[in-house]
């Protein structure tokens, strides 16, 4: 798999309904971030996550990270019509760039 | 809020010629970047600026391409001959920085076609 790779590639669901993405990396990293991106838009800083950190919220978000398994995961509660978006995690890493996966689709059906 | 904002929102060109893309990072930002997103395609990184010089750079991001920041608020994209292949979403981002990478902020980014 690669660096920074997002699962389920694309997710379908009711709004009111709580949706999770995964996101699973390779190497040691200083931080993670998430980021949405509307169809044919720029990207939105969601959260970042430090690498000494377990979990965060913002919000409807929380976010975890487990550097053990060296995965992420991005649940959003409640969700509405326009959480519909693409959700990406990037890896910050030690001496490299800065590393997008292939994003998650999310449609959240009124 | 401040935001990083980007110069033009849609670009046509023909294949072989110049074309530059403007950026205006965060005023106290200390980090630039450019990243580009083919259609249906994965963010990918070219390169990250700091102290008026490359700090990276990734294999995309070869000879025809080069950054420069002419003055105290903007930050350029080159493409000195494009081709096909350049046709992209071209974004730039830039953070506060420091010894760990701070959150990038995003602008809503430029669509390049080449024809």
């Amino acid at each position: 798999s690669q660096q920074g790779e997002e699962d389920p590639q694309a997710l379908s669901i009711q709004e009111g309904e709580n949706a999770t993405m995964n996101c699973s990396y390779k190497t040691s990293i200083n931080n993670l971030q998430w980021y949405r991106q509307n169809s044919g838009r720029g990207l939105v800083h969601l959260i970042l996550i430090r690498s000494n950190e377990r979990e965060k919220h913002s919000g409807r978000l929380r976010v975890t990270l487990d550097t053990s398994k060296k995965s992420s995961s991005l649940l959003i509660t409640a969700s509405r019509a326009a959480d519909t978006a693409s959700y990406f995690c990037a890896t910050d890493l030690y001496g490299q760039n800065f590393v997008f996966g292939p994003g998650t689709r999310l449609s959240v059906l009124p | 809020e401040p935001e990083v904002t980007q110069t033009p929102s849609h670009q046509v060109t023909q294949m072989g010629q110049e074309v530059i893309l403007r950026c205006v990072p965060i005023s106290n930002h200390l980090y630039f970047y450019w990243y580009r997103q083919i259609l249906g395609q994965k963010v990918e990184f070219l390169v990250s600026f700091y102290n008026n010089e490359i700090s990276e750079k990734s294999e995309i991001f070869d000879d025809q391409f080069s950054v420069e920041r002419p003055d105290g608020s903007n930050f350029t994209l080159k493409i000195r001959s494009t081709k096909l292949e350049d046709s992209a979403m071209y974004f730039c981002a830039s953070s506060s920085g420091g010894v760990v990478r701070e959150t990038q902020y995003f602008g809503p980014g430029t669509r390049l076609l080449v024809l």
